[in-house]
């Protein structure tokens, strides 16, 4: 089983909403990442996790806000976001291999289409 | 940082014609390299990887990709396209960074293929 899911596959959200977007795995991966996807753009890299810690963040604005509850679930907390997040929203995971040596294919969910209003 | 291009950002082609996509990469060090498909309506699937070895790689659906070390390029052929493979296509690299923070892949921006019957 390589999937991985993702809910909900459609979200509208105001302004000054709060929502979370969720993502699970059950191939026993210990990387997980998250993804922002424009239109007609490739994925730009935002978070990643490795064993449940955090270990990148490029740069990504404090409205997002990522957890890893455990090994299989990953979320990502949004508040305040702007219309220009408006995005698809990918989820991602590997093997881990615990330095973070990019050793690893990475396997993709469908994502969450997000706009923001 | 490592960067991914590729040349060809729309290519038609009619069915039965042979296909060969363009991928660059500038990076200094080892790299893992991915073929990612995109479907329309689908989520990202992975159609072929090199890691190291025989620098002619087979993939899903007789796709197959040739790494040129010299050239930093990752090229992808197939030698009968069908319709069925009108898709995006995205190139990307991770580097391989032994101590650590080397699970950041990079994405071309894509080629869009249509294959006409």
């Amino acid at each position: 089983d390589t999937e991985v899911t993702q809910t909900p596959k459609h979200l509208v959200m105001g302004m000054t909403n709060k929502k979370s977007l969720k993502c699970e795995q059950h191939m026993g991966h210990r990387a997980m990442y998250w993804y922002k996807q424009k239109a007609k753009k490739p994925p730009e890299l935002m978070f990643v996790y490795s064993y449940e810690k955090l270990s990148i963040n490029e740069s990504v604005p404090s409205r997002f806000s990522p957890e890893c509850p455990n090994s299989s679930l990953l979320n990502l907390h949004l508040h305040a976001l702007q219309p220009e997040d408006s995005a698809l929203y990918l989820c991602a995971s590997s093997q881990g291999d615990f330095l973070g040596q990019g050793l690893y294919e990475q396997y993709f969910g469908p994502g969450t289409r997000l706009t923001v209003t | 940082a490592q960067s991914v291009s590729q040349h060809n950002h729309h290519v038609i082609l009619s069915e039965a014609a042979s296909l060969e996509l363009g991928c660059n990469y500038s990076y200094g060090g080892t790299v893992n390299l991915f073929w990612y498909v995109q479907y329309p309506g689908q989520h990202l699937q992975l159609l072929l990887k090199y890691f190291s070895g025989d620098p002619l790689v087979k993939g899903i659906k007789g796709f197959e990709a040739e790494f040129i070390k010299s050239k930093f390029s990752f090229n992808l052929r197939k030698p009968s396209v069908q319709w069925s493979d009108t898709a995006e296509y995205f190139c990307a690299v991770t580097p391989i960074i032994l101590t650590g923070g080397g699970n950041k892949l990079t994405f071309g921006t894509g080629t869009q293929l249509k294959v006409e019957l």
